[in-house]
């Protein structure tokens, strides 16, 4: 069982948003502004999209979006594109370690 | 352009060692704190270690699941992070990556060495 929790699937079509949540507790999400998010394609590398809550790594498109509020962290993909269809997993800094989530399989139809 | 690759893994069977070596470039090594992540095959990333700065002190931190089994270190004269895993157990058995680390985020990856433990 992984630390964070995050649904296993998501979808939407070409065009729209699709928000992505991730819950944790006060000791990981809802202690640190340390949210990150990260896209894998099959058979891919992990790849940061979202740092520090907000933040966009240079190159990454601005239809990303990070959030939080409490011990929930969420990711908005805007403007959906057929490229987008990946594994999503939210991280969080818990003081001594890093913790993850399951992963949310995002389609797009 | 930031480079991490990883070697030293291999198919070995349960209660036996390995050690996994990470080669950086492209960045100031000495000035990086370090990560080890695994991922089990269909699974998501699971974090196992981090290293600080040697002028931090070097500190190490683990995750559970490894923790006095696996031991992270760092030679900055070589750019180099290794990770020695002893008594390797079947549910070792994934892909690790070298990344790098700051405030809980792991910018740079590696492409990752498949350690897999079997009888």
């Amino acid at each position: 069982q992984s630390a964070l929790t995050q649904p296993p699937s998501a979808s939407g079509s070409p065009g729209q948003s699709v928000t992505i949540s991730c819950t944790g507790t006060s000791s990981d999400i809802g202690g640190y502004n340390y949210v990150s998010w990260y896209q894998q394609h099959p058979g891919k590398v992990p790849k940061l999209i979202i740092y520090e809550v907000t933040k966009r790594p240079s190159g990454v498109p601005d239809r990303f979006s990070g959030s939080k509020s409490g011990n929930t962290a969420s990711l908005t993909v805007s403007g959906l594109q057929a490229e987008d269809e990946a594994d999503y997993y939210c991280s969080s800094y818990a003081g001594r370690s890093v913790v993850f989530g399951g992963g949310t399989k995002l389609a797009v139809l | 352009e930031v480079q991490l690759v990883e070697s030293g893994g291999a198919l070995v069977k349960p209660g036996t060692s390995l050690r996994l070596s990470c080669q950086a470039s492209g960045f100031t090594f000495n000035e990086a704190w370090m990560t080890w992540v695994r991922q089990a095959p269909g699974k998501g990333p699971e974090w196992v270690a981090r290293i600080s700065l040697h002028r931090d002190g070097g500190a190490t931190d683990y995750a559970a699941p490894v923790k006095g089994r696996f031991t992270i270190s760092r030679d900055d004269s070589k750019s180099t992070l290794y990770l020695q895993m002893n008594s390797l157990q079947t549910e070792d058995t994934a892909v690790y990556y070298c990344t790098t680390y700051l405030r809980g985020y792991l910018e740079s990856w590696g492409h990752g060495t498949l350690v897999t433990v079997s009888p």
